[in-house]
């Protein structure tokens, strides 16, 4: 069966800081990974996604993630963090065939100055 | 442009009384998915319509849900005999395209609450 671990509940780093999220995916086959942000009083919003190719994704907001299929991960990264990025943060796998998404539990960003 | 809407915003029923949410997604997409995101837990996806095509109603929990999706457009969740564990944020989203290339627009949620 197809899951999604976040195992980072909560993170707080300090503006102007790095940013690493941790995302592990359970899943057979080409999984398609997906990282979205959700804000105090926000709907989710796509922060960037992979189906193949290079396995470097870049995103909005400037994200980054990066793909690597031997350690089934899928880490969400930002060089310097703004205090506008703190929210929650879910990774989601997709199947190729199918309509089924599945999301991790999320990681909550603090971000103090 | 307008996107995704989802009403009502919050909604505090009593155990046992039925809900209607109702999601308007964007005007052209094809597919339309409903989750619910409960306290520490990630979206549980519940069901999925494309065009005209029967709804994937894999992820309902129990009978007591069901969905339906009029003329492609508005998307109306139902949930009977409500209960306490029902409670939740229930969030829709739609996207242009079929499968799961293309990028899903949310709503905002509704949040549910049953005493």
């Amino acid at each position: 069966a197809q899951s999604v671990t976040q195992p980072d509940i909560h993170i707080t780093v300090s503006e102007g800081a790095s940013l690493e999220l941790r995302c592990n995916y359970s899943y057979g086959a080409t999984p398609y990974l997906f990282w979205y942000v959700q804000s105090p009083g926000q709907g989710l919003q796509l922060l960037l996604k992979y189906f193949s190719g290079d396995t470097l994704v870049q995103g909005i907001k400037g994200f980054e993630a990066e793909f690597k299929r031997s350690q089934s991960s899928f880490n969400l990264r930002k060089p310097s963090v703004h205090w506008s990025d703190a929210a929650e943060y879910f990774c989601a796998v997709g199947r190729q065939y199918g309509n089924q998404f599945y999301f991790g539990t999320g990681t909550s960003l603090t971000v103090i100055p | 442009g307008a996107g995704v809407s989802q009403s009502p915003s919050n909604k505090v029923t009593e155990k046992g009384k039925d809900v209607e949410l109702r999601c308007d997604p964007i005007s052209g997409h094809t597919a339309l998915y409903w989750y619910r995101q409960s306290l520490g837990q990630g979206l549980e996806f519940l069901i999925y319509f494309q065009g005209n095509s029967a709804p994937d109603k894999s992820g309902l929990p129990s009978d007591r849900f069901s969905a339906e999706r009029t003329g492609g457009s508005v998307s109306t969740l139902t949930i009977q005999r409500t209960q306490q564990e029902d409670s939740a944020v229930y969030l829709c989203a739609s996207s242009l395209l079929a499968g799961n290339t293309d990028t899903q627009y949310f709503g905002p949620g509704t949040r549910l609450t049953v005493l």
